[in-house]
């Protein structure tokens, strides 16, 4: 069966540091990726998906960026952390074609 | 473009009392539709979904819910909620490319 695991669970970083939250997937091979963002008391935001290595689309403009150095692993960073960054992130998996998508475990990440 | 609507965002009920949690899309294509479960700081858990056949779909924990193409419409229900059902309720749609949630709805389970 397929599992997806993502780290660290919870972090605190102060402003304008570098950051770095890692996701992979382990089970299947060619997954679409995703991360979101879930702002406190709000839903879910789009920030950057990815249908293979190198391919990465963004959603939503700002100071985060992603990588996907190998099939199955998918990496959200910043140079410089925001107080704004502060949230929830949850990467999340889909076949290529399939049809239902699947979420980690999350990490919050408080920026002080 | 597809979009959710979650109409309520917090729904208190008492235990073993029914509830609905409801759920509209707009869509000009045909979809596919989800309810996920979100437990305190966990992530989303597929509750139930909704691809094709039959409109009556029956989900884990006793959760099911009914796609009503005439009114765009995925209301979840459960006939007797429980204290461990106290959590947060996203609706999604998917055009098979892309996936597009609602706000949530925070459901409270009140002893």
């Amino acid at each position: 069966s397929q599992t997806i695991h993502q780290w660290p669970a919870t972090l605190v970083q102060p402003v304008g540091s570098p950051l770095s939250l890692e996701c992979t997937v382990e089970g299947t091979s060619n997954p679409n990726l995703y991360w979101y963002r879930q702002a406190a008391g709000r839903g879910l935001q789009l920030l950057f998906y990815s249908v293979g290595i190198g391919q990465i689309s963004s959603e939503v403009p700002q100071n985060l960026s992603a990588s996907r150095p190998q099939d199955r692993q998918f990496i959200l960073s910043s140079k410089k952390l925001l107080l704004s960054d502060s949230g929830f992130y949850l990467c999340a998996w889909n076949h290529r074609n399939g049809n239902t998508i699947y979420f980690g475990e999350g990490s919050w990440l408080t920026v002080v | 473009a597809q979009s959710v609507t979650q109409l309520d965002s917090q729904v208190p009920v008492f235990e073993e009392a029914p509830v609905e949690l409801r759920c509209n899309y707009s869509s000009s294509v045909s979809v596919y539709l989800f309810w996920y479960v979100q437990y305190p700081n966990q992530g989303l858990q597929l509750l139930l979904k909704y691809l094709s056949g039959s409109t009556l779909v029956k989900g884990i924990n006793g959760f099911e819910a009914e796609f009503n193409k005439s009114q765009t419409s995925f209301h979840l229900r459960k006939p007797s909620v429980h204290i461990s059902d106290t959590a947060e309720y996203f609706c999604a749609v998917s055009d098979g490319n892309q996936f597009y949630f609602g706000t949530g709805t925070s459901l409270t389970v009140i002893p």
